[in-house]
């Protein structure tokens, strides 16, 4: 068990452009979480997959935000056009069936 | 919606002293409860979880949390604070009476500890 992955780390961009995120759950995990969190508050939920299933979407997800899990195993997140709000950290989380829910290290966004 | 409040931003406490950290909800039902702590530029590493039965619930690192239907809280304690529990650290809770999965984060209490 190695736990939640995510990559990258860290990614700086320029505001308009386009990025990309890669979570990898905890293997046989089924479900899997995205969160963001900005700084001096805790994460917000973003989106949810049972396998390859998006099963809840939150409101802060705009037309912008576009999240996969094709084959029910690692995930992305997209983020089209980025703007100077969308800097912060983007946690992916992961469980197996339970209400329990494993984080990664997360990705840190800084947009210029 | 629920919602989680984590009435202090910020707390001082000596090496060896023990430690409150406070979290209240507001959900209709028995919500699930959980307890998280965050090193700067890390992820969140979970320290306990209640979902029902005993209301005093154990974790790692020592720390324990008691849930207290009365007063819509999920304190988490310490009764001897170690210098590397320097960090900040979050109360959530999730929906046990819908099929919603989403977790509802407080704002989180940082904890600094003085030698």
């Amino acid at each position: 068990d190695t736990g939640v992955s995510q990559d990258p780390r860290h990614k700086i961009t320029k505001r308009g452009q386009n990025v990309t995120f890669r979570c990898d759950p905890i293997s046989e995990h089924n479900r899997l979480y995205w969160y963001r969190q900005t700084l001096g508050q805790g994460p917000e939920f973003l989106t949810y997959f049972q396998n390859e299933a998006q099963l809840e979407k939150s409101r802060l997800l705009s037309d912008r935000f576009s999240a996969e899990r094709p084959k029910g195993s690692f995930s992305t997140l997209e983020i089209q056009r980025t703007e100077q709000g969308d800097s912060a950290m983007y946690l992916c989380a992961s469980s197996a069936g339970s209400e329990t829910q494993y984080f990664g290290p997360g990705t840190r966004l800084l947009v210029l | 919606a629920q919602s989680v409040t984590q009435p202090d931003i910020h707390i001082t406490v000596s090496e060896g002293a023990s430690l409150e950290l406070r979290c209240n909800y507001s959900y209709g039902a028995t919500p699930y409860l959980f307890w998280y702590v965050q090193s700067p530029g890390q992820g969140l590493q979970l320290l306990l979880k209640y979902f029902s039965g005993d209301t005093l619930v154990q974790g790692i690192k020592g720390f324990e949390a008691e849930f207290k239907r009365s007063q819509s809280s999920f304190n988490l304690r310490k009764p001897s604070v170690h210098w590397s529990d320097a960090a900040e650290y979050f109360c959530a809770v999730g929906e046990s009476d819908t099929g919603r999965r989403a977790l509802t984060f407080g704002s989180g209490t940082r904890l600094q500890v003085q030698p």
